[in-house]
């Protein structure tokens, strides 16, 4: 089965400077799809970023960029320019390639906080 | 905002009650998951429906059920209630194609006293 580790349980950045979420899987699968959800205090899961596995090429949303490291297993969260609202619980989370819908597994999260 | 909604927001109930949580997916999805979020136990999934079909089952107990109905909308039904069953319940819902990526729900937050 695959398990997903999320080593930084809380993170801290001083708003406008950039930090890195780190995350690492364990696999036997050669493709598959890794994801960044942010949970707010609302708790609400909202969609950060995604990458596919078979894509050498990081994934980049505004401010949010992915380091991949397929070789190594790992799949950081990198938050430039950080904004108070950025402020949140960061979950990194990994879903099989089944040609059928499959579900997500999702790490313990890191808590990341924004100092002004 | 999503496009899954869930119902109740939020929901109150007693140790050995049944609620059923509810969750409409958004327009055109045909898959929906069911995870639990709770204090030690973070997100864990717990069964998934496609087009109405049982799909995939994680970690759900036996006093655990849920159905996807004709139109879509899925039901988690939680008998038997004790107090460790307190989480906040998530829906999501995915595409057929592409990435699949999952989209979520506000949740439920379930509170077993």
């Amino acid at each position: 089965a695959q398990t997903v580790t999320q080593s930084q349980p809380e993170m801290s950045v001083q708003e406008a400077e950039t930090v890195t979420l780190s995350c690492t899987y364990d696999t036997s699968e050669s493709d598959y799809y890794l994801f960044w959800y942010k949970q707010p205090p609302s708790r609400q899961m909202i969609l950060v970023i995604r990458q596919e596995a078979y894509k050498q090429q990081n994934a980049t949303e505004n401010r949010f960029s992915v380091n991949f490291q397929k070789a190594a297993k790992s799949f950081s969260l990198k938050i430039s320019d950080s904004q108070l609202g950025d402020a949140a619980m960061y979950f990194c989370a990994y879903r099989s390639p089944n040609s059928g819908n499959t579900p997500l597994v999702f790490g313990k999260g890191t808590r990341l906080s924004v100092i002004a | 905002d999503s496009g899954v909604t869930q119902t109740p927001k939020h929901l109150i109930t007693a140790t050995g009650q049944r609620v059923t949580l509810r969750c409409s997916p958004r327009s055109g999805d045909l898959s929906v998951y069911w995870y639990q979020q709770s204090l030690d136990q973070g997100l864990q999934f717990l069964i998934q429906y496609y087009n109405g079909e049982e799909r995939a089952k994680g970690n759900i107990l036996e006093r655990f059920s849920a159905q996807q109905f004709p139109d879509l909308h899925s039901e988690l039904n939680l008998s038997s209630l004790e107090l460790g069953d307190s989480a906040l319940y998530f829906c999501a819902s995915s595409t057929s194609n592409g990435l699949k990526t999952q989209y979520f729900g506000p949740g439920t937050r379930l509170l077993v006293l």
